[in-house]
């Protein structure tokens, strides 16, 4: 699986949206990218994936550059509750051995300020 | 609904005892998986299933044994425990596309 890059830590004021940036400028063409959140204590949530195009659901949109070298997870209206440390990871599609195998970095620690 | 049910959700043990983590799933995912998570190391991979019988390594193996004889239990087992295996411990399966996590046993290797 292609690596990531997430910065450390980041802020966002409540009520703003929250760009997550991600660096992934060797995925291959037939890798997803995937974004998690882990709220302190909590097991890993699944937040979002794209291959391509930009995709939005009912808690984030993810934003793929043309390249697919980088993408961004927005928050359109951040709240105290979306304070957590959050994961950007690209793994194939399709199924069979290693390719399940996830790895996760650190992440990018995003608190929300009141 | 449960999905993944982990348990205990916490544990203290001594050193050079054994130990299994249970990881139980009502959804019938043929794949499921053990992380580690430790400060400054984010997650670690150490052990994942395929389907019943079938497992592999990760990342972080090292001291740790699973076994799957049914699809909807993945037990995780630490033969000798070790100060270093102090972690959280966290459960996943893998449905058509996200993996799903448990809550995590939080582990304590005196």
């Amino acid at each position: 699986d292609a690596k990531t890059t997430q910065p450390t830590s980041m802020d966002c004021a409540e009520g703003r949206a929250a760009n997550l940036p991600c660096n992934h400028s060797t995925i291959s063409g037939n890798e997803y990218v995937y974004w998690y959140r882990q709220i302190h204590s909590q097991g890993p949530q699944y937040i979002i994936h794209g291959l391509k195009n930009n995709e939005t659901n009912e808690m984030a949109s993810l934003i793929i550059t043309e390249d697919r070298k980088s993408s961004t997870l927005i928050l359109p209206h951040a709240t105290l509750r979306d304070t957590a440390v959050y994961y950007c990871i690209v793994r194939v599609a399709s199924s069979g051995g290693s390719n399940y195998k996830l790895t996760f970095g650190k992440g990018t620690l995003l608190t929300v300020n009141p | 609904d449960a999905g993944i049910t982990q348990s205990p959700r916490y544990k203290i043990t001594e050193t050079g005892r054994q130990v299994t983590l249970m990881c139980h799933q009502t959804w019938s995912h043929s794949y499921m998986f053990w992380y580690r998570q430790d400060l400054g190391h984010g997650l670690r991979l150490i052990y994942y299933s395929a389907a019943a019988d079938i497992t592999d390594k990760g990342e972080v193996p090292d001291g740790y044994v699973v076994s799957r004889s049914k699809t909807e239990n993945f037990p995780l087992t630490l033969e000798s425990a070790t100060r270093s295996q102090t972690s959280v411990y966290f459960c996943a399966t893998l449905g058509d596309s996200p993996l799903h996590f448990g809550n995590g046993t939080r582990l304590t290797v005196t």
